[in-house]
């Protein structure tokens, strides 16, 4: 069983188009985040949400809107795709109790051309 | 986060032990120290954490100095499947969000 998913794995697209990523984890975690890592392998928060909520937003472009449906899910949604959004979005979600170790998803390698 | 500092990278034999260095001179009482890998091509996964004293698990050992200001992550036998990133992660454990603030880490590449 996957602890976090990830869809699409890969995803092409061109300047201006509107895209979202989505992400489910079936580990029944109260907290998920986004994170973006740039071709110079940098790993950054991009947001935070604890049971649906936002509680972190980075100094992320307002093109980028995170959507939480229910506590598993919490999709990625990019308006106006430009060429420095290109980079891999990993999803990732955290126990509410214990060793808060983050498990993260396979990665959305996003290629903006 | 507090910051933490580590060699760029490191080689290793594959089936020697590894001790993966890391510096965090600016910790905090209230600071774990998280190790954490990525494999080529995936998402980063846990290895170990702890806040004072040494630490064991089936993947690895964490030894903490007892200033707290460095540690040291030990992998008893490296195998190929070991070759990945390695992040030490200072992470405050009276923060209300756990996000993790990840620096550059360290390189392990794993010789046959």
């Amino acid at each position: 069983d996957t602890a976090v998913s990830q869809t699409p794995k890969y995803l092409v697209t061109q300047m201006g188009n509107d895209k979202s990523i989505k992400c489910e984890q079936n580990l029944g975690h109260d907290t998920m985040y986004w994170y973006k890592q740039d071709s110079k392998k940098f790993l950054k928060i991009m947001f935070s949400y604890n049971n649906k909520e936002l509680i972190i937003n980075e100094t992320v472009p307002n093109r980028f809107s995170p959507k939480s449906p229910d506590k598993a899910h919490l999709n990625l949604h990019i308006n106006s795709l430009e060429l420095g959004d290109s980079a891999v979005y990993f999803c990732a979600s955290t126990p509410r109790t214990g060793t808060k170790e983050q498990y993260f998803g396979p990665g959305t390698r996003l290629t903006v051309t | 986060d507090a910051k933490t500092t580590q060699p760029n990278s490191m080689e290793s034999n594959e089936e020697e032990p590894v001790h993966l260095p890391c510096n965090h001179s600016t910790i905090s009482g209230t600071d774990y120290i998280h190790w954490y890998r990525q494999l080529p091509s995936q998402g980063p996964e846990y290895v170990i954490h702890g806040l004072t004293s040494n630490v064991n698990n089936r993947m690895a050992s964490l030894a903490i100095a007892e200033d707290r200001k460095s540690s040291t992550l030990i992998l008893h036998r490296a195998t190929l499947r070991d070759a990945a990133v390695y992040y030490c992660i200072l992470r405050d454990s009276g923060a209300g969000s756990y996000q993790l603030t990840f620096g550059k880490g360290t390189k392990l590449s794993v010789i046959p």
